[in-house]
């Protein structure tokens, strides 16, 4: 099974500032990676699939990355942003998530 | 607008059984693939099962053999049959539909049900 490793656990920043999110996968995922963010008591909202923004995601997020090496950069923070954000693959089976950045105010 | 709706959850005790609900609109669950996804307690998420828009199913190393997932068409409702309930099953159990590919991500999610197994 493939293993999902984000980094940070936690990301601190202060609004306005840049967040870089990174996710690294245990082998090659292609481009078959998704994006997630969560914020307490809510399911989980897709960010990014397919190598694209989800319907209504502002362009502040932005997703790059193949192969092994992943990263979800928040342009410019704002305070609806502050959640937890989980990676996933979904190129092999069964579909593994990471274990979660928690990106919080500064 | 894709809702997705599940009920069912609640305290059991170890080695029972629960039957959770996810009940869809805007969307038909016979024309889709659906999934459960759980996460435990302040932890991550972790895929549970899938059945296909042609009945296909698959189920996680973790469950498989306790847990049965299946559709009523005619309720527009997704199932999850859990029994032989364990300590490390408690969750909050979301229903997620995936993409309109059938790719393994998940455009739409439920709310969740808890589902806590204690004695």
């Amino acid at each position: 099974e493939i293993v999902m490793t984000q980094s940070p656990a936690t990301l601190s920043v202060s609004p306005g500032e840049r967040a870089t999110l990174s996710c690294r996968a245990s082998q090659s995922v292609s481009s078959n990676l998704a994006w997630y963010q969560q914020k307490p008591g809510q399911a989980p909202r897709l960010i990014y699939g397919a190598s694209t923004r989800a319907t209504g995601i502002p362009a502040r997020f932005s997703g790059s990355g193949s192969g092994t090496e992943f990263t979800l950069t928040i342009s410019s923070l704002q305070s609806e942003d502050f959640a937890v954000y989980y990676c996933q693959q979904y190129n092999n089976w069964p579909p593994k998530f990471g274990q979660g950045t928690k990106v919080e105010i500064k | 607008e894709v809702q997705l709706v599940e009920s069912g959850g609640g305290l059991i005790q170890p080695g029972g059984s629960l039957r959770l609900s996810c009940a869809a609109s805007g969307l038909t669950v016979s024309s889709n693939y659906l999934s459960w996804v759980r996460q435990a307690p302040g932890k991550g998420l972790e895929w549970v099962s899938v059945i296909y828009r042609g009945g296909d199913i698959h189920y996680a190393d973790s469950v498989r053999g306790r847990f049965t997932i299946s559709r009523d068409n005619s309720k527009n409702t997704l199932y999850l049959q859990m029994s032989s309930l364990r300590a490390e099953d408690t969750a909050v159990y979301y229903c997620a539909k995936h993409s309109d590919s059938g790719s393994y991500y998940f455009d739409f999610w439920g709310q969740g049900t808890l589902v806590t197994v204690s004695s």
